[in-house]
């Protein structure tokens, strides 16, 4: 069975500072995809970011950067000069050749002014 | 990426009646899935909706209760029947992943309250 595990249900950051949130995985397959999601309070998910597990270079979008740590199963997505609009529930995701995406638990995410 | 629209986007039901999801996507897609999430949780899969086919459904999930129809490329619909309190949650319509990407789109959700 294919699992996520976010270890953080809540996390704050100071605006304009930068802010890492955790996720780990677990998956037999050796052909897989991790995504970010945001999902703002408005509900509407939103993709920030993907990484395909062959690829040893991590992905980054803007602001947003993950750190992939293949054999540790860790996917880390780290914001940096963190907005007001940035607060929202982030969902780490993974999706394997032929497979369902599976969701982490989430971490809701607050920018403090 | 696709652009989903779902309606109604919120209701308020009594239990016991039905409510019927609509889910409008701007381009043709292969696949497309029906999420729950309750009040504060992660998303939990319903069932897949492939067009000219039977929807897969997930553990826990029943054809009686959230029959799917899948008309077309472009349209799908899911009803919640004989609703309870418990099935007060967001519904998702999403799409994806198909050959050309690997991620999935989400419509905006629709917000059901039952009392």
């Amino acid at each position: 069975a294919q699992t996520v595990t976010q270890s953080q249900p809540e996390m704050s950051v100071q605006e304009a500072e930068t802010v890492t949130l955790s996720c780990t995985y677990d998956t037999s397959e050796s052909d897989y995809y991790l995504f970010w999601y945001k999902q703002p309070p408005s509900r509407q998910m939103i993709l920030v970011i993907r990484q395909e597990a062959y690829k040893q270079q991590n992905a980054t979008e803007n602001r947003f950067s993950v750190n992939f740590q293949k054999a540790a199963k860790s996917f880390s997505l780290k914001i940096s000069d963190s907005q007001l609009g940035d607060a929202a529930m982030y969902f780490c995701a993974l999706r394997s050749y032929g497979q369902n995406f599976v969701f982490g638990p989430g971490t809701r995410l607050s920018v403090l002014p | 990426s696709a652009v989903i629209s779902q309606k109604p986007s919120r209701d308020i039901c009594q239990r016991g009646t039905s409510l019927t999801i609509q889910c409008q996507v701007d381009s043709q897609v292969t696949m497309m899935f029906w999420y729950r999430q309750q009040p504060g949780q992660s998303l939990t899969l319903i069932a897949t909706a492939n067009q000219g086919s039977e929807a897969t459904y997930e553990s826990g999930f029943v054809i009686d209760k959230f029959p799917i129809s899948r008309p077309n490329l472009t349209f799908s619909t899911l009803t919640v029947s004989n609703m309870s309190p418990e099935d007060s949650s967001i519904y998702l319509c999403s799409v994806g992943p198909d050959s050309h990407s690997y991620e999935q789109y989400f419509g905006p959700g629709t917000r059901l309250t039952v009392t």
